[in-house]
């Protein structure tokens, strides 16, 4: 069984359009995350969500919005896409945020193009 | 907030050698530091971490010292095979909702 898991794995779409990315962690933890890794591979948190509760919200444009129906699940929506937005997003999680139960383990990561 | 700075960016070593990678951060609270390998094509994968209560940690040929002081800590490989070639992150994070902050990675590249 996938522990943490995103759908779709690549997604191209033309700008200007809207998309979202889901993920679904099947380990039991209570927060989750979604980072940013730009062409030059660099990872950059945008979100956090603890027991559905947002905790970090990053300089990100207010066309990214995190949805948390529940505590296993934390997708990701994006209006309006623009070319800068091409990257490949990682959803992530851990059993809490703090003390020993924040190591994080991530999903295998969602290719968005945008043309 | 916390920045994390990994060097070297490339580092190209012969099977069996030793590969050393190093990061500094400069949040004093910080007090979790993880390192991830990313193979081509997928998410990064945890390989050790280490907390602010231990200098060093070793898992097989894998070990990861710090330096609280001097506020930086390093990943040593021993014995490297091709499979170890890929992108390391190490990372740094503080207590409670602290985000994780992330270094630039090193492309390790093991030369058979």
């Amino acid at each position: 069984d996938t522990a943490v898991s995103q759908t779709p794995k690549y997604l191209v779409t033309q700008m200007g359009n809207d998309k979202s990315i889901k993920c679904e962690q099947n380990l039991g933890h209570d927060t989750m995350y979604w980072y940013k890794q730009d062409s030059k591979k660099f990872l950059k948190i945008m979100f956090s969500y603890n027991n559905k509760e947002l905790i970090i919200n990053e300089t990100v444009p207010n066309r990214f919005s995190p949805k948390s129906p529940d505590k296993a699940h934390l997708n990701l929506h994006i209006n309006s896409l623009e070319l800068g937005d091409s990257a490949v997003y990682f959803c992530a999680s851990s059993q809490d945020v703090g003390g020993s139960t924040d190591t994080q383990y991530f999903g295998p990561g969602t290719r968005l193009t945008v043309l | 907030g916390e920045n994390v700075e990994q060097h070297p960016s490339t580092l190209s070593v012969q099977e069996g050698d030793s590969a050393v990678i190093k990061c500094t951060y400069s949040d004093s609270a910080s007090n979790y530091f993880p390192w991830y390998k990313q193979e081509l094509g997928k998410g990064p994968q945890l390989i050790i971490d280490i907390r602010s209560n231990v200098g060093e940690k070793k898992d097989q040929r894998i070990a990861v010292t710090l330096n609280k002081t001097a506020k930086h800590f390093s990943l040593h490989i021993t014995e490297t095979q091709p499979e170890d070639s890929a992108v390391y992150f190490c990372a740094a994070k503080g207590g409670g909702r602290r985000a994780l902050t992330f270094g630039s990675g090193t492309r390790l590249q093991v030369q058979p």
